[in-house]
């Protein structure tokens, strides 16, 4: 069936540098991705999301990048703090008008100070 | 941002019992969202509802139930709660028709003895 999976399920990283978490989604349809931070025992908070016309968005010290070719995903955090600890999720929309998100099965990054 | 409530943070309950899990937004979402998370594992969606007096079962069957008489109110209903439910709920909703991102809630971790 259709899922949206991660490379890695685990990330280790110094303060300072630059961390790159993956994303494979397997649904040619989707035309909408999101990625998600989870900090323990909160709820995931929108960090940036990228619609399926595009290759490259920019946030604040974070990008998206969607190659529809490999069906690849990834987020970027440049110049990781230790704030910066947590699960990310990234889901996408399997197109439609069926308004759900498919959610992949998280990476944790943790950054050593 | 939506504001999204969830109450109860943390509830720990007997085999059997009923319990209700409150979710209320008050940026007049029409799409609103339950998923089931277990500890470090990916969201299950196991209900949704496009509008008032519209709920959908998710992709994760549940033995819960919801109801939505009002736009901001979508609470969760479980009648007889055993050890398989214990896991962690969020609660989320999104805008409106053309914005798919969905804002979460902080979550009700449940333990069901």
């Amino acid at each position: 069936g259709e899922s949206v999976g991660l490379h890695l399920p685990t990330l280790s990283v110094q303060e300072g540098d630059n961390s790159i978490i993956n994303c494979a989604y397997s649904n040619s349809a989707s035309d909408y991705f999101i990625w998600y931070k989870q900090e323990s025992g909160k709820g995931p908070q929108f960090i940036i999301d990228i619609r399926s016309n595009m290759d490259k968005r920019q946030g604040q010290r974070v990008t998206v990048l969607l190659n529809k070719t490999v069906k690849h995903l990834s987020l970027q955090i440049a110049a990781t703090q230790p704030g910066d600890s947590a699960v990310y999720f990234c889901a996408e929309n399997s197109g439609g008008s069926n308004y759900k998100l498919t959610f992949g099965k998280g990476t944790l990054l943790t950054v050593n100070p | 941002e939506a504001d999204i409530y969830q109450t109860p943070r943390y509830l720990v309950i007997g085999t059997g019992k009923k319990i209700t899990l409150e979710c209320s937004q008050t940026m007049g979402h029409d799409k609103m969202y339950w998923y089931q998370q277990d500890p470090g594992m990916e969201l299950h969606l196991i209900h949704y509802s496009y509008g008032v007096n519209s709920t959908e079962k998710g992709d994760l069957s549940s033995e819960s139930t919801v109801s939505r008489i009002r736009t901001e109110h979508f609470p969760l209903t479980l009648e007889s709660a055993r050890p398989s439910h214990t896991s962690q709920y969020l609660c989320a909703s999104r805008p409106w028709d053309y914005q798919e991102t969905q804002y979460f809630g902080p979550g009700t971790r449940l333990l069901v003895l």
